[in-house]
């Protein structure tokens, strides 16, 4: 079972650069999200779906683009990176839009701004 | 806001000790709360959960209980092994709907 595929799993870009963070899950489910994890900090929500069509901004979206046109899809978009935003990124995703659910997460990807 | 709180870490035990992770949480009412395990270059996945006051959670031989007196939801294991090494989250729901995280805990477990 590929469950939730994140890709790349490792970036390095320089300032200003542009890039996608790929989410994919197989599961069908409805909810998507993404996070970052910085040391001290937990994950904190960037951005979030609660099914195709449907986005919505988190904790801290700025910087940072999604759009869901499938189910199965959920694209995390930097327009131009900053140093800030170096960070390890976790795509997760659970049934409904309930709040006793448990979250699948991805495996990661680490990013790296010069 | 609604906030989740953990002990800092990192905690670094013997193999066989005990083991207690606190976690205490700001929020209204009573949400679900989540212990998650994160094992070194992995995602999170969930260890336990518990959906409603005194809700006891347990996996894999980790306990929690859901203490709404206190607003606690401490992580335990009687007996920790090399193999328990890896950082912890606690977690809630917040009032909107969405899963907000601790810190994190580190544990290391030395032979």
């Amino acid at each position: 079972n590929a469950g939730v595929t994140q890709t790349p799993k490792f970036q390095v870009l320089k300032t200003g650069q542009s890039m996608t963070l790929q989410c994919a899950q197989d599961m069908n489910h409805e909810y998507m999200s993404w996070y970052r994890q910085d040391p001290g900090m937990g994950l904190r929500l960037i951005h979030y779906s609660v099914g195709a069509g449907i986005t919505d901004q988190g904790e801290v979206p700025n910087g940072y683009n999604v759009s869901r046109s499938t189910t199965e899809d959920f694209p995390l978009r930097l327009l131009s990176a900053a140093p800030s935003q170096t960070s390890v990124y976790f795509c997760a995703s659970s049934y409904g839009t309930g709040s006793t659910g448990e979250l699948f997460f991805g495996e990661g990807s680490r990013l790296t701004v010069l | 806001g609604d906030s989740v709180t953990q002990m800092e870490g990192p905690v670094t035990l013997s193999e066989e000790a005990f083991l207690t992770i606190n976690c205490t949480y700001t929020a209204t009412g009573y949400p679900s709360l989540f212990w998650y395990v994160q094992y070194p270059g992995e995602g999170l996945q969930l260890l336990l959960k518990a959906t409603k006051a005194d809700d006891k959670g347990s996996n894999k031989g980790f306990e929690a209980t859901y203490r709404k007196e206190t607003t606690s939801f401490h992580l335990e294991k009687g007996s920790v092994q090399v193999s328990d090494s890896a950082v912890y989250f606690c977690a809630a729901y917040n009032q909107g709907g969405k899963l907000i995280f601790g810190q994190g805990t580190e544990l290391s477990v030395k032979p």
